[in-house]
């Protein structure tokens, strides 16, 4: 149990051109999911904090405007990356979690995003 | 501000052998110490975890060690086979909204 699906898992997209990444919770309800990015050789960075139904949460120095989020569903949750450019080739991971602060998360197989 | 403190950043341990990865953190309000390990091209997949309130747990090949007093939590594992030849990472938890703090991770290589 407590699977999340994550797709694309790669993509390949133009400069200047918008990326959408999903995050599924197949199996349980995700009341919270997270977002990170993880650079090669480099630990997870957290971006932002989604509850289901609210606005996201950003951690400081992620451009809420540049990484759109979107938790309209409580097994459901988009990343879609704005005019995106090649600084913003990274791993993309997110997980999820169920009720209470106290509950695991569950991670994605992360999306690889290259930007050319 | 890092959190949590990994060490090595990388760890070549003959097969058999014992891979021993430690972390440490200054925050007394993390409720929850777990483990991943990464394989390249993967999200991180929880190996094992602690609650602070037990100072030892054991899963098979894989045992946290948690020592309150000195704020550190370690990962041993026993009998390491090629198989575990992953990147792995401490995590600490706090309380409010759950989430995690990564360590900067360990690059486990195990040879045959």
């Amino acid at each position: 149990g407590a699977v999340v699906s994550q797709h694309p898992s790669w993509v390949i997209c133009k400069s200047g051109t918008s990326v959408k990444i999903e995050c599924r919770s197949l199996d349980f309800q995700a009341t919270t999911m997270f977002w990170y990015r993880q650079f090669p050789k480099q630990s997870l960075m957290l971006m932002a904090t989604s509850n289901e139904g609210s606005k996201a949460t950003y951690e400081q120095g992620v451009e809420k405007d540049k990484f759109l989020i979107n938790h309209a569903s409580l097994t459901l949750s988009t990343l879609t990356v704005t005019s995106a450019h090649p600084e913003d080739s990274s791993f993309y991971i997110c997980s999820a979690k169920q009720g209470k602060s106290n509950q695991p998360q569950h991670f994605g197989d992360g999306t690889r995003l290259s930007i050319l | 501000q890092q959190q949590v403190k990994q060490s090595p950043q990388s760890l070549i341990v003959q097969k058999g052998g014992i891979s021993i990865i430690n972390c440490a953190y200054e925050n007394t309000a993390f409720d929850y110490f777990p483990w991943y390990q990464q394989f390249p091209g993967k999200g991180p997949a929880l190996l094992i975890a602690i609650r602070p309130d037990v100072s030892e747990k054991k899963e098979g090949r894989f045992t946290i060690s948690f020592n309150k007093s000195a704020k550190q939590f370690s990962l041993h594992i026993m009998d390491s086979q090629p198989g575990d030849s992953a990147t792995y990472f401490c995590a600490v938890r706090g309380s409010t909204l759950g989430r995690l703090y990564f360590g900067r991770g360990t690059q486990l290589t195990v040879w045959p």
